[in-house]
């Protein structure tokens, strides 16, 4: 499996609702990104986990809320979205170099396209 | 924090010209740049990269080149087809947790 897939492709929630965005993984990556994008604009990063650990949290509002239950698996929580938040979620995975503690390439999934009413 | 700029926004070439797109960075700890393409709807997908190591790096139809002491790197995509028509964003990292930092993006239309 060479590919990072994500559920579902797409989401319309309200701004009271609780959902869950999925992405997984099975190239033995220990790497795990969120991306929030907007039309015509780069992916702009929200979260990355480095074996199952949260190490960076790029100042996103509490509403969104990550979780790696396991290398494979990456979750993001939400709720109480604001319309604005309405996006492209992209996930991506990369794998550590060889040797070092850096990564190498980022693979992304397709995305979900969230709408927020 | 690192800063990428990327020209130009849009570039519109004739089938078989070649098309150049150049990104700038701040950072000069920044040794990882990737190239990815994006087509509309579909997720981005990495098409060519360079390390801080490698003055240039080739790939059939694309290449990029990086001055690190000017800090900038460029695209080159040669014999352009149809096919290419896509935005392309540049990106740039430090190599610990392999944030990536991109430029705004360059929308690129191949005429046939």
């Amino acid at each position: 499996d060479t590919e990072v897939t994500q559920t579902p492709k797409h989401l319309v929630m309200g701004m009271t609702n609780k959902k869950s965005l999925k992405c997984e993984q099975h190239m033995g990556h220990r790497a795990m990104y969120w991306y929030k994008q907007k039309a015509k604009k780069p992916p702009e990063l929200m979260f990355v986990y480095s074996y199952e650990k949260l190490s960076i949290n790029e100042s996103v509002p509490s509403r969104f809320s990550p979780e790696c239950p396991n290398s494979s698996l990456l979750n993001l929580h939400l709720h109480a979205l604001q319309p604005e938040d309405s996006a492209l979620y992209l996930c991506a995975s990369s794998r550590p170099q060889t040797g070092s503690s850096s990564y190498n390439e980022q693979f992304f999934g397709p995305g979900t396209r969230l709408t927020v009413l | 924090g690192e800063n990428v700029e990327q020209h130009p926004s849009t570039l519109s070439v004739q089938e078989g010209d070649s098309a150049v797109i150049k990104c700038t960075y701040s950072d000069s700890a920044s040794n990882y740049f990737p190239w990815y393409k994006q087509e509309l709807g579909k997720r981005p997908q990495l098409i060519i990269d360079i390390r801080s190591n490698v003055g240039e790096k080739k790939d059939q139809r694309i290449a990029v080149t990086l001055n690190k002491t000017a800090k900038h790197f460029s695209l080159h995509i040669t014999e352009t087809q149809p096919e290419d028509s896509a935005v392309y964003f540049c990106a740039a990292s430090r190599d610990s947790w392999g944030k990536l930092q991109f430029g705004a993006g360059t929308q690129v239309v191949v005429t046939p």
